[in-house]
């Protein structure tokens, strides 16, 4: 049973720059979650996508948009890029039933921008 | 406005001695929480929840206790193993849809 997976693991990428970040959920999960997490920092929640459409949102400016697919993978896509968008980006997945639903991690794509 | 916090930021143990991380919340609608462990290069990693009608949940190793009066989370682990090793972060989560919100972190680091 494949975890969440992400790629790239690592992107290097210069100021003003746009990058596409991509996940595929677990098996049997519906829902993605991205979260942005700068070093030393706990996750910070940038959005989630269910059925295809962005759910919520966090703090984060329209620079930061996503997509979901049909077989529930997702794009997290930033734009203009600043030097302090540089950062761990994670993907997380669950399954959008009842009230506890756990969020399982991939391992992330370090983003550096230069 | 919602927040997660952690009385301590870094926890050295003894291998074999047990380990207790804390964890602060304020928001009193959080009915939903989550222990998860952050090895170097990884994603975190589940490792216990607990919903707010228990007050303690024990897995391998692994108690968290709850404390709804004072807003209070606790991870308590037996044995503390140097595979244990890592950050340990608390998540709290409100009414169904929202999303969770992350403490800043414990780093465990366990002494031969």
């Amino acid at each position: 049973d494949a975890g969440v997976t992400q790629s790239p693991t690592h992107l290097i990428k210069t100021r003003g720059q746009q990058v596409t970040l991509r996940c595929s959920p677990k098996s049997g999960h519906d829902t993605v979650s991205w979260y942005q997490q700068a070093l030393g920092q706990g996750p910070q929640f940038i959005f989630q996508y269910y059925e295809e459409e962005e759910r919520q949102r966090g703090n984060f400016p329209d620079r930061f948009s996503g997509h979901q697919f049909p077989n529930y993978s997702s794009e997290l896509n930033v734009n203009a890029l600043l030097l302090g968008d540089s950062a761990l980006y994670l993907c997380a997945s669950s399954l959008r039933t009842g009230r506890t639903e756990k969020l399982f991690f991939g391992s992330g794509t370090q983003l550096s921008v230069l | 406005g919602e927040s997660v916090g952690l009385h301590l930021p870094t926890l050295s143990v003894q291998e074999g001695d047990n380990s207790i991380i804390n964890c602060a919340y304020s928001n009193s609608a959080s009915d939903y929480f989550i222990w998860y462990k952050q090895e170097s290069g990884k994603g975190p990693q589940f490792i216990i929840d607990i919903r707010s009608n228990m007050d303690k949940r024990q897995g391998q190793r692994v108690t968290v206790l709850l404390n709804k009066t004072v807003k209070h989370l606790s991870l308590q682990i037996a044995a503390t193993q140097p595979g244990d090793s890592a950050v340990y972060f608390c998540a709290e989560k409100g009414n169904y849809g929202q999303n969770f919100v992350f403490g800043p972190g414990t780093r465990l680091s366990v002494l031969p």
